[in-house]
């Protein structure tokens, strides 16, 4: 399995509050993605970094910013969390080329009251 | 724009009975398409990848699945289902450059004693 690990795994917070969520590689992939997962929407993209300090927005990225300062950390923050952001986060990485696939950490359960 | 259908939100078979899980892709080139599996509490896994040539693709876990560019479809198959099949498969597609992957919705897969 590919050296992804997300932290914290589980989080409970107030509507309001700014939070932030961890990715670590140990594949020293340059791509690395947030993902977020809700019932009937499969995965949507949130962010996604292409290299140290290079990113960009996916189809879902307002009220999320992202960061990178090394190749094996992305960070995902909530500024002001609100409860439309309940929903298990993933990050992913892949290698380089159209046909790499994404390998997937285990997700964050995040659950904004 | 791209995007992923699968029309079946939930299936149910029988253990050993054969496994067909619907996928349309709508992309103006050739698409790059996956199917990935998720089990409970887990991320997602790679089952197998489409980018060229034969159109039927052999995966692990015994799946296989075709790519039929007339009816832009690719459609995940199981000769004799398992139970420890049961999760949500998804069907991806991936844009040249690939670092926008569109997910379909899922499909959960229910297996019957």
């Amino acid at each position: 399995d590919a050296g992804i690990t997300q932290s914290p795994r589980h989080k409970v917070t107030e509507t309001g509050t700014p939070v932030t969520l961890r990715c670590h590689q140990t594949e020293n992939h340059r791509y690395m993605y947030w993902y977020r997962q809700d019932p009937g929407h499969g995965l949507r993209l949130i962010h996604y970094s292409y290299g140290v300090k290079d990113t960009d927005k996916g189809e879902v990225s307002d009220g999320y910013s992202v960061s990178r300062s090394k190749t094996e950390d992305f960070l995902l923050t909530l500024e002001s969390a609100t409860s439309s952001q309940t929903s298990v986060y993933f990050c992913a990485i892949s290698g380089t080329g159209d046909n790499s696939p994404l390998h997937f950490g285990n997700g964050t359960r995040l659950t904004v009251t | 724009a791209q995007s992923v259908t699968q029309p079946d939100i939930h299936i149910t078979v029988s253990e050993g009975a054969s496994l067909e899980l619907r996928c349309n892709y709508s992309y103006g080139a050739t698409p790059y398409l996956f199917w990935y599996v998720q089990s409970p509490g887990q991320g997602l896994q790679l089952l197998l990848k489409y980018f060229s040539g034969d159109t039927l693709v052999q995966g692990i876990k015994g799946f296989e699945a075709e790519f039929k560019r007339s009816q832009s479809s690719f459609n995940l198959r199981k000769p004799s289902v398992h139970w420890s099949d049961a999760a949500e498969y998804f069907c991806a597609v991936t844009n040249t450059g690939g670092f926008k992957t569109i997910f379909g919705a899922g499909t959960r897969l229910f297996v019957k004693a």
